[in-house]
């Protein structure tokens, strides 16, 4: 079974600055996805970035990028220049083809921006 | 992207009653899905519901308890049957396009 693991229940970040947060996840598999969905108060899911298993090169969107190990089985969402607006609840989710497209998440990481 | 909402948005319901979840997507999608937030965790897998075929449950949930229809390519039900305050909970259907999933704005149920 897929397992997905983020360490960081809380963290923290100035506005402007750059924060990390860590997931780790399990698999026998070589064809998967990982993804980072961004949950702020509103409760609504948002797709913040997509990583294919079979592509080298890191994800960026913006202001987010992604330091995906493979071989660590590590995959990293780093947020530059914080803004308020990131202020959510972030989880860290792996799919996998051969589970019929579901989605393993892990147990999520509350970023807090300060002013 | 496709554009998912859902009906209600939030209901507060008596325990034993029954509460239905509506799921609509502006285009036709194969894969629809339905997870469970309960306070303060993150999401599970309830279902996956396919048109065509009946839902796929995971493990600890059973169609007794959570009924889904899937009529066509655009629209799904849940029902939350029988009701008991342990459902109070966010749920949450998607739908998937290529390999990515993406959300509707949830229902929040509170059971009394």
């Amino acid at each position: 079974a897929q397992t997905v693991t983020q360490s960081q229940p809380e963290m923290s970040v100035q506005e402007a600055e750059t924060v990390t947060l860590s997931c780790t996840y399990d698999t026998s598999e070589s064809d998967y996805y990982l993804f980072w969905y961004k949950q702020p108060p509103s409760r609504q899911m948002i797709l913040v970035i997509r990583q294919e298993a079979y592509k080298q090169q890191n994800a960026t969107e913006n202001r987010f990028s992604v330091n995906f190990q493979k071989a660590a089985k590590s995959f990293s969402l780093k947020i530059s220049d914080s803004q308020l607006g990131d202020a959510a609840m972030y989880f860290c989710a792996s799919l996998h083809r051969s589970s019929n497209y579901k989605l393993t998440f892990g147990k999520g990481t509350l970023l807090t921006v300060n002013p | 992207s496709a554009v998912i909402s859902q009906k209600p948005s939030r209901d507060i319901c008596q325990r034993g009653t029954s509460l239905t979840i509506q799921c609509q997507v502006d285009s036709q999608v194969t894969m629809m899905f339905w997870y469970r937030q309960q306070p303060g965790q993150s999401l599970t897998l309830i279902a996956t519901a396919n048109q065509g075929s009946e839902a796929t449950y995971e493990s600890g949930f059973v169609i007794d308890k959570f009924p889904i229809s899937r009529p066509n390519l655009t629209f799904s039900t849940l029902t939350v049957s029988n009701m008991s305050p342990e459902d109070s909970s966010i749920y949450l259907c998607s739908f998937g396009q290529g390999a990515s999933q993406y959300f509707g704005p949830g229902t929040r149920l509170l059971v009394l």
